[in-house]
């Protein structure tokens, strides 16, 4: 157990509707990450908040997407309109350890779009 | 940019044997090194890392890994691999001196064949 938790373990949602994760990192540290992890790769890296700024966004969030973190603990990542390309894995990982650099990944959440 | 490549996809064991993922990274400066194992399903769990200091690090199950900068590379070994150990390994990279965000290759898959 990392210590980061992620909510539902797996959902199954059809094209078009919209879908939301949510991921209580490790309380002590003040950075979240969210990844994203397709069948067959290594996770990618999606977006960074510290606190809840969010400082990063790759290229890989298109405007569907959106993630916050509004009181600086937990995070939510939604996805509008979903699409059969965004079935994957997403991964939330949150800093721990003496020095806090490494990042420690929560079980995921599995995305089905059917 | 930062970047890992793992070449081998796929790699076949016999309980027993002695194991050895190559990773090589791409980093413009110090990098902080890791592994990762991610079994069916699950999320990513860390081996080992590497920050400074003795450039062969110990890490949990047996693992250990060895960081040679003139070679680029941060292979992870194992001297006498366990059927429980068959699953995806990741190496990945990130800067040091500030953690940002973490940069995976694709991923060995281990099978280990009794």
């Amino acid at each position: 157990d990392t210590g980061v938790s992620q909510d539902p373990r797996h959902k199954i949602t059809k094209r078009g509707q919209n879908v939301t994760f949510r991921c209580d990192p490790i309380s002590e540290h003040n950075r979240l990450y969210w990844y994203r992890q397709t069948l067959g790769q290594g996770p990618e890296f999606l977006t960074y908040f510290q606190n809840e700024a969010q400082l990063e966004k790759s290229r890989l969030l298109s405007d569907r997407f959106s993630a916050e973190r509004p009181k600086g603990s937990f995070s939510t990542l939604e996805i509008q309109r979903t699409e059969q390309g965004d079935s994957a894995m997403y991964l939330c990982a949150s800093p721990g350890g003496n020095s806090g650099n490494t990042i420690y990944f929560g079980e995921g959440s599995w995305l089905t779009v059917v | 940019a930062q970047s890992v490549t793992q070449p081998d996809i796929h790699i076949t064991v016999s309980e027993g044997a002695s194991l050895e993922l190559r990773c090589n990274y791409s980093y413009g400066a110090t990098p902080y090194l890791f592994w990762y194992v991610q079994s069916p399903g699950q999320g990513l769990q860390l081996l080992l890392k590497y920050f400074s200091g003795d450039t062969l690090v110990q890490g949990i199950k047996g693992f250990e890994a060895e960081f040679k900068r003139s070679q680029s590379s941060f292979n992870l070994r194992k001297p006498s691999v366990h059927w429980s150990d068959a699953a995806e390994y990741f190496c990945a990279v990130g800067p040091s001196g500030g953690y940002q965000k973490v940069t995976f290759g694709i991923g060995t898959k281990l099978q280990v064949i009794p």
